[in-house]
């Protein structure tokens, strides 16, 4: 069945740091990769996205690619701020059919803290 | 700006009590999930609607779970015994088919916290 693995966490940074959060799948087909974002008190909202091999989602000075060959979804960021501090969700949806299709597989989550 | 609304936002039981959870999604969306996610993981479905039907219930403890959206608009999610093992947050979300959730076009209400003492 589809998997989502992302890197243990917390993830404590200070203001202006690089940022990277590793996350790798498992799926059969092409999926349609996700990065979703829960701030507290909020609920789980998109990120960014890519759909097919190759394509780079972008957001907010967030950046992920999607890399088939080494079934990955890193999420990147030059320089992260305070506001950035939240809980980050890596998901894939399978676009193969059947009964996967129309639903979310998500990683555990990786919660980043930004300090001033 | 539409939003999925659900409630109650906390909800603080006994075990063997009965609790329910009331989602209303956006407006005109088809599809609507119920998902769980216990303390440290990801969202783990637990029931999937397409209008009034359920299209997946694979995941959902019967034995004590039930959800229902009758008119194919609000749902409401029950456990009945709750268990310590439920302690968890309840994520509604929608959208307008399973295409538009492929596509990231999924929307997450806030959630309802359950504690089960």
């Amino acid at each position: 069945g589809n998997s989502v693995t992302q890197m243990e966490g917390p993830v404590t940074l200070s203001e202006e740091a690089f940022l990277t959060i590793n996350c790798t799948y498992t799926a059969t087909g092409y999926p349609s990769l996700f990065w979703y974002v829960q701030y507290p008190g909020e609920g789980l909202q998109l990120l960014l996205k890519a759909t097919k091999a190759d394509d780079k989602g972008s957001n907010k000075g967030f950046e992920a690619t999607y890399r088939k060959e080494t079934t990955s979804f890193h999420l990147e960021k030059g320089s992260v701020q305070v506001s950035d501090s939240a809980v980050y969700f890596c998901a894939l949806s399978s676009n193969a059919g059947g009964t996967s299709y129309g639903k979310l597989t998500f990683g555990q989550g990786t919660i980043l803290t930004v300090h001033p | 700006e539409a939003e999925v609304a659900q409630s109650p936002r906390y909800k603080i039981t006994e075990k063997s009590q009965a609790v329910a959870f009331w989602c209303d999604p956006i407006s005109g969306h088809a599809t609507l999930y119920w998902y769980r996610q216990i303390l440290g993981q990801g969202p783990e479905l637990l029931v999937q609607f397409q209008d009034e039907s359920v299209v997946d219930d694979s995941q959902l403890p019967k034995d004590r779970f039930s959800a229902e959206r009758l008119k194919g608009v609000d749902s409401t999610l029950k456990i009945q015994p709750a268990e310590l093992g439920d302690s968890a947050m309840y994520l509604c979300a929608s959208s307008l088919s399973p295409r538009e959730t492929n596509t990231g076009e999924l929307f997450f209400g806030e959630g309802s916290r359950l504690t089960v003492l």
